[in-house]
């Protein structure tokens, strides 16, 4: 089976430009987190969505935003990007918010210049 | 405030030693703690999960154990290899929230 998968893998942007990035969860996982990962430190909680409703939310400004979809895929858009933002965001699955496994993808590298 | 916190930030040994990771965090209402493995530029392997009820886990060579009362975990790896390199996180679930509360890692170094 297909684990987590996260598309693209690297992005390069200039400042204030907008990006989509999409995540495929584990078959029959119905939970999708979004996380951002800078360069040296664990990675930071951005959205959990359950079923297709937001179910928590880091502190993140209004820039970020993120939806999921009937398929249980999910994007996490961000717009008017900043230099800061360059990260990794990792994306993870588990069969439901809390109790499970939280299975990671390998990231979309996103190079804000 | 939740924080996770995980000591020694970096870590070198031999191969085939024992060794012990470090995680501490400030509240003890925890709902599970997970250890994942992440190697440069990668994304993250998730090792063990310990639920709240529960003192240890064991996969292979590593054991991981919580103690709520002292808000610790540590994550033991036995004869260590060269291809145990890697970055090593710890994360908290606390009890209400849906994030997991990562530490900054330990980067692990076990030379041939």
């Amino acid at each position: 089976d297909a684990g987590v998968t996260q598309s693209p893998t690297h992005l390069i942007k200039t400042r204030g430009q907008h990006v989509t990035l999409r995540c495929s969860p584990i078959s029959g996982h119905k939970s999708v987190s979004w996380y951002q990962q800078v360069l040296g430190q664990g990675p930071q909680f951005i959205f959990q969505y359950y079923e297709k409703e937001e179910r928590g939310r880091g502190n993140f400004p209004d820039r970020f935003s993120a939806r999921q979809f009937p398929n249980y895929s999910s994007e996490l858009n961000v717009n008017a990007l900043l230099l800061g933002d360059s990260a990794l965001y990792l994306c993870a699955s588990s069969l439901a918010p809390a109790k499970n496994i939280q299975y990671f993808g390998a990231g979309t590298r996103l190079s804000v210049l | 405030k939740q924080e996770v916190t995980q000591i020694p930030a970096a870590l070198s040994v031999p191969e085939g030693e024992n060794l012990v990771l470090n995680c501490s965090f400030t509240d003890s209402a925890i709902y599970n703690l997970q250890w994942f493995r992440q190697d440069p530029g990668k994304g993250l392997t998730s090792l063990l999960l310990i639920q709240s009820s529960q003192r240890e886990q064991t996969s292979g060579r590593l054991n991981a154990s919580l103690d709520k009362s002292s808000g610790r975990s540590t994550l033991y790896i036995a004869a260590s290899q060269p291809g145990d390199s890697a970055t090593y996180l710890c994360a908290v679930r606390y009890t209400g929230f849906q994030k997991l509360v990562f530490g900054t890692g330990t980067r692990l170094l076990v030379s041939p």
